[in-house]
């Protein structure tokens, strides 16, 4: 399985800053992913993320609020603008599971508490 | 209607005893099925896939119903490890990757 990091782990931040999440896989993949997963929700697709392309955003989610970045195969940015409260929720990045390319293995979250 | 829909739970059982989750997804272009695990403050991971024929994994068997559009998994002889959320995951065809979550079923393993 891939091993996957994020940074940070966990941050407090103030309303209307904004955060940048890394993620970093010890693998080239073609695809990530970032998902949202409020409190006492399940997960969110926020969008995909492809090398050399921009990223392909889902319904309710737009490039002005969750820029994304992808400059190679193994690393990828999501970074949440002007933050407000609602925003709070873990943040977490995918990547397919190697042999399995229809189902994902996820990093381990980034918890953002937004005041 | 959501697209995934599980009773939330929690289950509360003693260890040793046999559960049952059900999961109902809404597409019938559904393709892929999956079950995660979700331990408390930690990122999702994959349990087992799930096929048509129905598979067993030790003590989790994951069954799926096309017809019915409905999705189960059964966990024997329950360990305490076993508490955690699980979550019912659906890809539809042409979705590319993209996988749609259930908000997860909560098991509770007691002494």
């Amino acid at each position: 399985s891939a091993v996957i990091s994020q940074k940070p782990s966990r941050d407090i931040c103030q309303r209307g800053t904004s955060l940048t999440i890394q993620c970093q896989v010890d693998s080239q993949v073609t695809m990530m992913f970032w998902y949202r997963q409020q409190p006492g929700q399940s997960l969110t697709l926020i969008a995909t993320a492809n090398q050399g392309s921009e990223a392909t955003y889902e319904s309710g989610f737009v490039i002005d609020k969750f820029p994304i970045s992808r400059p190679n195969l193994t690393f990828s940015t999501l970074t949440v603008s002007n933050m407000s409260p609602e925003d709070s929720s873990i943040y977490l990045c995918s990547v397919p599971l190697a042999g399995l390319t229809d189902t994902q293995y996820f990093g381990p979250g980034t918890r953002l508490t937004v005041l | 209607r959501k697209e995934v829909e599980q009773d939330p739970g929690p289950f509360n059982v003693p260890e040793g005893a046999t559960v049952a989750f059900n999961c109902t997804y809404s597409n019938s272009a559904s393709q892929s099925f999956f079950w995660y695990r979700q331990d408390c403050r930690k990122e999702p991971k994959l349990l087992m896939s799930v096929y048509s024929s129905g598979n067993e994994d030790g003590r989790f068997t994951a069954q799926l119903n096309r017809a019915s559009q409905y999705i189960s998994l059964l966990i024997r002889d329950s360990k305490l490890s076993d508490s955690a959320t699980y979550l019912c995951v659906v890809r539809s065809r042409g979705g590319g990757n993209k996988l749609t979550f259930g908000t997860g079923t909560q098991l509770k393993v007691e002494l």
